[in-house]
């Protein structure tokens, strides 16, 4: 299984915060994406990066933002923390055409 | 953009029993995954297989291109096996972008 972390696996936190969630892969995988998954629903394409400085925001809008400065790096961030930004983020990496491999995920909950 | 659907939704067995997911899409694809995410919300990769047949114990899968559709059979099921299977799609080009069904709730009962 390809080795794709991300931290924190969980993350409750106040309204307002501001919030970065990580993820790193260390296959040297050009590819790197972000997913949101609310509760019993399908995952959606939040943000995708094809290689260094290099970002493209997906199909579902998302107030977030991310940053590709190192192939192993893709970090999303949330400026300002609302309640409706709780779900669960995941995030994936492939390289060319082969299928995209997922981290655990970060479940996060905005009180 | 690309559609794709999974039936049934929901699938109750009891332990032992064999089932069929199905995995309908609008377009032509280059890539077709399947995965199972367990109760604690992981995503575990089942097979890439943009087309043909392939086997991994007792789960298999058959992508048949031309008609748009992938299967995904699980025989002999077990507790374990419990969670959602998605089957996520790229529709090519240059763009190496997921498309993921819905999914199909299954529950193992012992």
């Amino acid at each position: 299984e390809a080795d794709i972390y991300q931290t924190p696996r969980y993350l409750v936190i106040g309204t307002g915060k501001k919030i970065t969630l990580e993820c790193s892969q260390t296959m040297g995988h050009d590819k790197m994406y972000w997913y949101q998954q609310d509760p019993g629903m399908e995952l959606h394409l939040i943000h995708y990066s094809y290689g260094v400085n290099s970002t493209e925001k997906g199909d579902l809008s998302s107030e977030s933002t991310v940053s590709r400065i190192r192939t192993e790096h893709f970090p999303l961030t949330l400026e300002s923390a609302r309640p409706s930004h709780t779900s669960q983020y995941l995030c994936a990496s492939s390289w060319g055409n082969q299928p995209q491999h997922f981290g655990d995920g970060t479940r996060l909950s905005i009180l | 953009g690309i559609q794709v659907e999974q039936s049934p939704p929901d699938l109750i067995l009891q332990e032992g029993a064999n089932s069929t997911l199905r995995c309908n899409f609008s377009d032509s694809v280059n890539n077709l995954q399947w995965f199972h995410q367990n109760p604690w919300g992981q995503l575990i990769n089942l097979f890439y297989i943009p087309s043909g047949t392939k086997q991994n114990g007792r789960l298999s899968a058959t992508t048949v291109a031309t008609e748009r559709y992938s299967l995904l059979y699980i025989s002999s099921s077990q507790t374990t096996d419990s969670g959602v299977y998605f089957c996520a799609v790229d529709s090519g080009g240059s763009n190496y972008k997921l498309t993921f069904g819905k999914g199909t709730l299954l529950t193992v009962n012992p």
